[in-house]
């Protein structure tokens, strides 16, 4: 079963790095997924795909301290230089043939 | 640019129907996936149904399954879901999206601001 688990909260310093893990189930270890930001009472903003190799693409606009990288079953979101409008819910996202998977979402609060 | 907007949703009791719409444009409709998802108040996304560019591959999400029915009309750059057998865990914000790449499913890139709905007596 396609399934993508998250950590439910993050936190760093302002100015900081955070690294986000969404880890995949088992035999799904080289699907690729995709990144998204939802701040609150905000619908969700699409941030980038990530693939096994660890390349990625970025939608439109996201700021360069958003980047991603993966090792194994494991895709990296990671926040360099975290700024306050970054506090967020942070969704992974993969799919399949029938199907559409969302992580539990990571909340980062940013001190 | 692309803009996705949803509408439709409001008060509905428990047991009865609603049919959300969304209005899509900015890009060749016909060429993309869309998807529906949705978020309970204070809970993560799930998914809730998918639809084929040509609209003739459709799948669902276990808990709508039978009782949900997504469509869309190419000619009018629109995407449907008509809700029956509403159930109060039915109540969440439902957001439309589009995928990434055409002629097939994939990640989501684009996503509207949401309409609400809420299952209560």
């Amino acid at each position: 079963q396609l399934v993508l688990t998250q950590s439910p909260s993050a936190s760093a310093s302002l100015g900081a790095s955070v690294k986000l893990t969404c880890t995949l189930s088992s035999g799904h270890s080289t699907y690729a997924i995709a990144w998204h930001q939802q701040k609150p009472e905000k619908g969700p903003r699409y941030l980038m795909k990530l693939n096994s190799d660890g390349s990625h693409i970025k939608g439109d606009g996201i700021p360069d301290r958003f980047s991603g990288s993966s090792s194994g079953a494991e895709r990296y979101l990671t926040i360099s230089s975290v700024q306050s409008e970054d506090e967020a819910d942070y969704y992974c996202q993969t799919w399949g043939t029938g199907i559409v998977v969302f992580g539990g979402g990571t909340k980062v609060t940013v001190l | 640019q692309v803009q996705l907007v949803e509408s439709g949703g409001g008060l509905v009791k428990p047991g009865g129907s609603l049919r959300l719409s969304c209005a899509a444009s900015g890009f060749t409709f016909s060429d993309y996936y869309m998807s529906w998802i949705r978020q309970a108040p204070g809970k993560g996304l799930e998914w809730v149904s998918y639809i084929s560019s040509s609209g003739n591959t459709i799948h669902y999400g276990d808990s709508v399954k039978g009782r949900f029915t997504i469509s869309r009309d190419n000619a009018k750059n629109s995407l449907y879901v008509q809700m029956n057998s509403l159930r109060a865990d039915d109540t969440a914000v439902y957001y439309c999206a589009r995928g990434s790449e055409k002629y097939s499913n994939s990640y989501l890139a684009y996503w509207g601001p949401g309409t609400l709905v809420t299952v209560s007596s």
